[in-house]
């Protein structure tokens, strides 16, 4: 049982286009969303959380959507680079919990 | 370098033989983590512990897995009979009080032949 889905599998975009990285949960006991960036041959390295109580964060060139109602959560990347090209994995955890849920991941690539 | 270090960065090793990787955590996190990531998917949480204490264990952490943290600073994490569907990355993180403030090493890549 995925407890954390997450589309699209891969995504190409052009510089300075905003893509967009969706995923949803089930179990409403999560209650921190993390991101996290994956370069190859890297470890995931966390880009931004949000918790439910809050509906978007913004750091940077990264934001996240929160729509607690739907069970859903969003990473836009505004004026993306080449540089951006990674893959990117959502999670989710519960607090009281010691481990972290990830998605399957999103192979972003931005062309130059 | 201040991170998660991991050793060895790579290892193949033939079917049946016995593997054994170490994970030097962040100093002062008191919290470190096992994961395991397979190619196209996300990282699977595999045990963790608090200090020496080993706190949880995945169903994916089978009888021939074993983690040990002996003094509460580096881990290793031990392989016993390899099979080919133990071929993936193991990565290692550490933390301060929280799962959700992680730090991730660049993990381990075994290749079982």
């Amino acid at each position: 049982q995925q407890q954390v889905k997450q589309s699209p599998q891969s995504l190409i975009v052009q510089k300075g286009g905003i893509p967009i990285i969706n995923c949803a949960y089930e179990n409403t006991a999560f209650d921190y969303f993390p991101w996290y960036q994956q370069f190859p041959g890297k470890g995931p390295a966390l880009l931004i959380a949000i918790r439910p109580d809050v509906s978007e964060k913004k750091e940077g060139r990264f934001t996240i959507s929160f729509n607690k109602s739907a069970k859903q959560f969003s990473l836009h990347i505004m004026d993306s680079q080449p540089g951006d090209s990674a893959t990117y994995f959502c999670a989710a955890s519960k607090v009281r919990d010691d481990k972290i849920i990830f998605g399957k991941g999103t192979r972003l690539h931005i062309l130059p | 370098d201040t991170g998660v270090s991991q050793d060895p960065r790579h290892k193949i090793t033939k079917r049946g033989q016995n593997v054994t990787f170490r994970c030097d955590p962040i100093s002062e996190h008191n919290r470190l983590y096992w994961y395991r990531q397979t190619l196209g998917q996300g990282p699977e949480f595999l045990t963790y512990f608090q200090n020496e204490a080993q706190l949880e264990k995945s169903r994916l952490l089978s009888d021939r897995f074993s983690a040990e943290r002996p003094k509460g600073s580096f881990s290793t994490l031990e392989i016993q009979r390899t099979e080919q569907g133990d071929s993936a990355m193991y990565l290692c993180a550490s933390s301060l009080d929280r799962a959700t403030e992680a730090f991730f090493g660049q993990g381990t890549r075994l290749t079982v032949v």
